[in-house]
Order: structure tokens, then sequence, then C-alpha cells
């Protein structure tokens, strides 16, 4: 079985500095998609990046991009400018089917003044 | 373009009652399942169906039955409500991977709390 670990469970981040989340996982399957989604107080579930295992090139969206280390199955996420807004629940995530995700427990972000 | 229907938003029901969570697409994706989310514990999941059909229990399904008569709507039972069973519930559907999906479109959660 997959498993998908995020040692973190609260970060804080000084508004307009960087911040990384961790993320690993476990997994014997060749073919996966690795995902962050964020969880602001709202509880809506907001996909924030997706990776394909068969891409080496990591993935980008704005100010969040990924390090996607495949042998070491890592995945850490890194808000860069970080905004108040970026508060919130992020969940790593994985799917090797698409049909079911396994999750890991959440890093609660906080970001200062 | 809904996305994903999901009700109640709000739910408080006494031990031993029953009750149906609705969740609908319209998106005519295949894939739909449905989680719970427990402080500290992510989200884990309890059913989930690969198609009209066809259904499959996931990581936590006790106490719960799902059905999927049509690709649109995949209901979830509580049969007989547990304090146990106080949680956030989200459904969730997705694209088959070989029509290119991999992202899992959620509702906005139900907040179920069992007395």
């Amino acid at each position: 079985a997959q498993t998908v670990t995020q040692s973190q469970p609260e970060m804080s981040v000084q508004e307009a500095e960087t911040v990384t989340l961790s993320c690993t996982y476990d997994t014997s399957e060749s073919d996966y998609y690795l995902f962050w989604y964020k969880q602001p107080p709202s509880r809506q579930m907001i996909l924030v990046i997706r990776q394909e295992a068969y891409k080496q090139q990591n993935a980008t969206e704005n100010r969040f991009s990924v390090n996607f280390q495949k042998a070491a199955k890592s995945f850490s996420l890194k808000i860069s400018d970080s905004q108040l807004g970026d508060a919130a629940m992020y969940f790593c995530a994985y799917t090797g089917t698409a049909s079911k995700l396994t999750f890991g427990t959440g890093t609660r972000l906080q970001v200062t003044l | 373009n809904a996305g994903v229907t999901q009700t109640p938003k709000f739910q408080v029901l006494k031990t031993g009652q029953s009750m149906t969570l609705q969740c609908a697409q319209d998106m005519n994706h295949e894939y739909m399942s449905w989680y719970r989310q427990d402080p500290g514990m992510g989200l884990r999941l309890i059913h989930y169906s690969v198609g009209a059909g066809i259904t499959d229990q996931g990581e936590v399904p006790n106490g719960y039955n799902v059905s999927r008569s049509t690709t649109e709507d995949f209901p979830l039972r509580l049969l007989s409500a547990a304090p146990s069973q106080t949680s956030v519930y989200f459904c969730a559907s997705t694209r088959d991977i070989v029509w290119g999906g991999t992202e899992a479109f959620f509702g906005q959660g139900t907040r179920l709390t069992v007395v």
C-alpha cells in the first residue's frame, strides 16, 4: 500500500519570505502522480500543483514550485513571496490510477506580518 | 458547470440514526470517491467507484454503504450513526487517466456531528 508522510504539523513564514513544506511517500508503482492541495478555513480543497512521476522537470505554478526527487521519494513544496492568503492547511497526496488518492496528515501554514 | 455538488453542508445526528450524504457531479467523470477528514489524520478514503455499478472499499469503510446507479451520483449512507463517525466528509470526482484526468475535484464538504 502507498503511504504519504508529512512530518511538519505546523509551519510559519513571514510575509514575502519563502517557505518549504516537506512530503515523502512510499510506493512500488512506477507510474504515479503527486499533488499538493490547499485547504483554507472555507474547507474547500484547492489543487495547488501537480507532478507526473515520469517527468523529470519540477512543476511550477506562479509562486509555487516543487522539488521532486523520485529516487528519494520526496516531494516538497516551495512557496515564494508568501502572502497572507497562503495561510491554510496543505496536504500532499498520491495517486497511481486517479481513482483514489492517498493523503498525508497535512501541514498548517501560518503567514505573519 | 456546477462541478461536484455535495449536500448537506452541516448535519447533526443522534446515535443510531441513519442518513445519506448526497454527491453529484456534472463533468461526466468516471471516478468518484468519499473521504473523511479527522484532525491530525488527513483525508482517508471510505469508498470509491470507477464507474456506474462498480464500487469498492477504501481504507475506512466500516459503517458506510455506497452505490453508483448513474455516472453522476454517488451517495454515501450511514446505516446507524456512531459518535466515531463525527467528521468532515468530502466527495470527489476524477476523470480516468486514459482521458487525461488526474486532478480530483472536491465537493464543499459536510461537517457531520453524531451526538
